[in-house]
């Protein structure tokens, strides 16, 4: 039962422009967020997180919105950099069960 | 501050045998959350530990278990391997873990491969 989903496996962008990765759950317990980084034979790096009571949470170049009505949330990253290039992870939790869903993640590429 | 560490990092076994995986949080932290990432089936929750207590569990079968000692490391223990255990098993150590919302910090993984 996949209750997080990523429906874009990959994306490519341009080096300069705006990442836009989407996410999306089913399950509205969920009220704690988060965006993690992996790269090739490493484990996942913490992003950014939101909680259930914002809609938006911004750390430098991400910003993370959620949008609880139409169960989405999104990540952008502002400018993309090549550094970026990784596979993105959405995850979702209710605090009261404590363990993170992830959804399928999408890979990103920046081209100069 | 160090990170989490995972020892070994890769790992093969063949079909039955059984293995042990060892993880080291970050110094403070008491919560360790242990994941499979398969290619198929992306990141999913085993079990977290708190405490030296098993506090939540995700849908493994019971070959799968794990334990914590008083130094919050964790290790977990697969027994009768068979063919799709093969992953990356990843550890995750947080403060107070996920019931508190703290933020999981991950390690970089053993990549069992059974034969």
């Amino acid at each position: 039962d996949q209750q997080v989903k990523q429906n874009s496996p990959s994306l490519s962008v341009q080096e300069g422009r705006i990442s836009i990765l989407n996410c999306d759950y089913t399950n509205s317990m969920f009220d704690y967020f988060l965006w993690y980084k992996k790269y090739p034979a490493e484990g996942p790096t913490f992003l950014i997180s939101i909680s259930s009571i914002k809609d938006k949470n911004e750390d430098g170049r991400f910003t993370v919105f959620l949008n609880k009505s139409a169960k989405h949330l999104s990540l952008h990253i502002v400018p993309s950099q090549p550094g970026d290039s990784a596979v993105y992870f959405c995850a979702a939790s209710r605090r009261s069960a404590g363990k993170l869903q992830f959804g399928a993640g999408t890979q990103v590429v920046v081209t100069p | 501050k160090a990170g989490v560490t995972q020892t070994p990092r890769y790992l093969i076994k063949t079909r039955g045998q059984q293995v042990t995986l060892s993880c080291s949080p970050i110094s403070g932290h008491r919560s360790v959350s242990w994941y499979q990432q398969t290619p198929g089936q992306g990141l999913q929750f085993l079990f977290e530990y708190f405490s030296e207590t098993q506090r939540n569990k995700g849908n493994f079968p019971g070959r799968f278990s794990g334990r914590q000692f008083s130094n919050s490391r964790s290790e977990m223990n697969v027994s009768t391997l068979e063919l799709g255990d093969s992953a990356l098993y990843l550890c995750a150590s947080s403060l107070e873990g996920t019931l508190r919302g703290d933020t999981q910090y991950f390690g970089p993984g053993t990549r069992l491969t059974v034969l």
